[in-house]
């Protein structure tokens, strides 16, 4: 159980592009997904936490325009880069936790996403 | 807001034996979990442990096992007979219960020699 999975692994795009990358819970339901960032050798960094029918919220420092959140439905939430650049490539990481009991789970999370922008 | 430290960037075990990764933590809040996650070159986030802050036992999952120390803000985490398969980053984080984000440490690279 408790399997999260991202599409696509791998994608490479040019500047100026647009890219969706989709985060879905298979076997339960994510009240909250979040996003995170992570270069290489490097810790996660959190860039927004996703309520299914509501707007996302976002860290200090992420752009919300750029960096598209959305948490239509309990078992997935899309992230979208608008605009890629260069400076965007990174490898970009989701997880996915159900509310039980009134306290929110263990966060689960996605196989992760590699970003490339030429 | 909390802060998670790992001050070993890297530790290296011989194959069966022990290793120990230390972890400290502080947050103002007094309901929290505290976790570590595995993260091979797959680059998957793998949960090893959990543990529940007003929980005084110490967690083990098999091999895995931690030293909850709540006074001290101490969450270290020993891995026993360690296997090659064992080899991977090791993050520890601390979430608390009022926003449920995670706080990740800078991590701990694990080598396992044969």
């Amino acid at each position: 159980g408790a399997v999260v999975s991202q599409h696509p692994s791998w994608v490479i795009c040019k500047s100026g592009t647009s890219v969706k990358i989709e985060c879905r819970s298979l076997d339960f339901q994510a009240t909250t997904m979040f996003w995170y960032r992570q270069f290489p050798k490097q810790s996660l960094m959190l860039m927004a936490t996703s309520n299914e029918g509501s707007k996302a919220t976002y860290e200090q420092g992420v752009e919300k325009d750029k960096f598209l959140i959305n948490h239509a439905s309990l078992t997935l939430s899309t992230l979208t880069v608008t605009s890629a650049h260069p400076e965007d490539s990174s490898f970009y990481i989701c997880s996915a936790s159900e509310r039980r009991g009134g306290r929110q789970e263990t966060q689960y999370f996605g196989p992760g996403t590699r970003l490339l922008v030429l | 807001a909390q802060t998670v430290t790992q001050s070993q960037p890297e530790m290296s075990v011989q194959e069966a034996e022990t290793v120990t990764l230390s972890c400290t933590y502080d947050t103002s809040e007094s309901d929290y979990y505290l976790f570590w996650y595995k993260q091979p070159p797959s680059r998957q986030m793998i949960l090893v442990i959990r543990q529940e802050a007003y929980k005084q036992q110490n967690a083990t999952e098999n091999r895995f096992s931690v030293n909850f120390q709540k006074a001290a803000k101490s969450f270290s985490l020993k891995i026993s007979d360690s296997q090659l398969g064992d080899a991977a980053m090791y993050f520890c984080a601390c979430q608390t219960l009022n926003d449920y984000k995670l706080s990740f440490g800078a991590g701990t690279t694990v080598t396992v020699r044969a």
